[in-house]
């Protein structure tokens, strides 16, 4: 069974960069056959799609954070990492790393980290 | 491609048959999924392909549509189903979309 756990640190300054590690056991990041993102939630606000490591080792992100985003992998251990470049107080929020399941065809997300609080302060 | 989803919020009792409504902005196919969130807890995918149950989720939860519109339907409310629940396409994996969400409360 998958199971990923975000890190990092919980408070981060305006301007500075943003960085996150999910650790995740029950499968190989680098040859998994699977698609992995990053989630983000500001407080009391809905979820935002930030990007994707993909199965075939593309990534892909979204168009509004493009410029400041980096999503990697190291393979040991076994890691997804997300750098977030001039961390502003709109990037304070929960973020979450998911792995997608089976869904004949389609993508869709079965395997959740819980979640980390990111403050960024000024 | 933007999805908006209706209600934003609402109150129901134990019992109800409510429904939730998912609309894009462009035809997505069934390349739509929902979740269900609860207060400090990661999102749990309900449905997927907009019609299929994922394992584990009781079948008082359905879905369907396809193109444009879509609802999630729970057919008789239980106590855990007061939740938040989104929307979310895959059509564009290259850009994946939610919906704002919808809360649903207790009456």
């Amino acid at each position: 069974q998958v199971q990923m756990q975000e890190s990092g640190p919980g408070l981060v300054k305006s301007s500075e960069t943003l960085s996150l590690i999910c650790t995740v056991s029950g499968d190989s990041i680098s040859s998994s056959s699977y698609d992995w993102v990053w989630i983000r939630q500001p407080p009391g606000k809905g979820l935002e799609w930030l990007g994707t490591f993909s199965s075939s080792g593309d990534t892909y992100y979204n168009a509004s954070l493009k410029s400041r985003l980096t999503i990697s992998v190291d393979t040991s251990p076994n890691q997804l990492s997300l750098r977030l470049s001039s961390a502003t107080l709109a990037d304070t929020a929960v973020y979450f790393c998911a792995r997608e399941t089976d869904c004949r065809g389609g993508a869709c997300y079965g395997h959740w980290g819980q979640g980390i609080q990111v403050t960024v302060s000024s | 491609i933007q999805m908006t989803q209706s209600p934003s919020s609402l109150s129901a009792s134990v019992g109800d048959r409510v429904t939730i409504t998912c609309r894009a902005s462009q035809s997505i196919g069934t390349f739509l999924n929902w979740y269900q969130q609860k207060p400090g807890t990661a999102p749990k995918l309900l449905l997927y392909g907009a019609s299929t149950l994922q394992s584990g989720v009781p079948s008082r939860f359905s879905g369907s549509g396809s193109g444009t519109e879509f609802t999630l339907t729970i057919s008789s409310l239980q106590p855990e189903d007061f939740a938040t629940y989104y929307c979310q396409q895959t059509y564009t994996s290259l850009s994946i979309t939610f919906g704002q969400g919808t809360r649903l409360e207790i009456k």
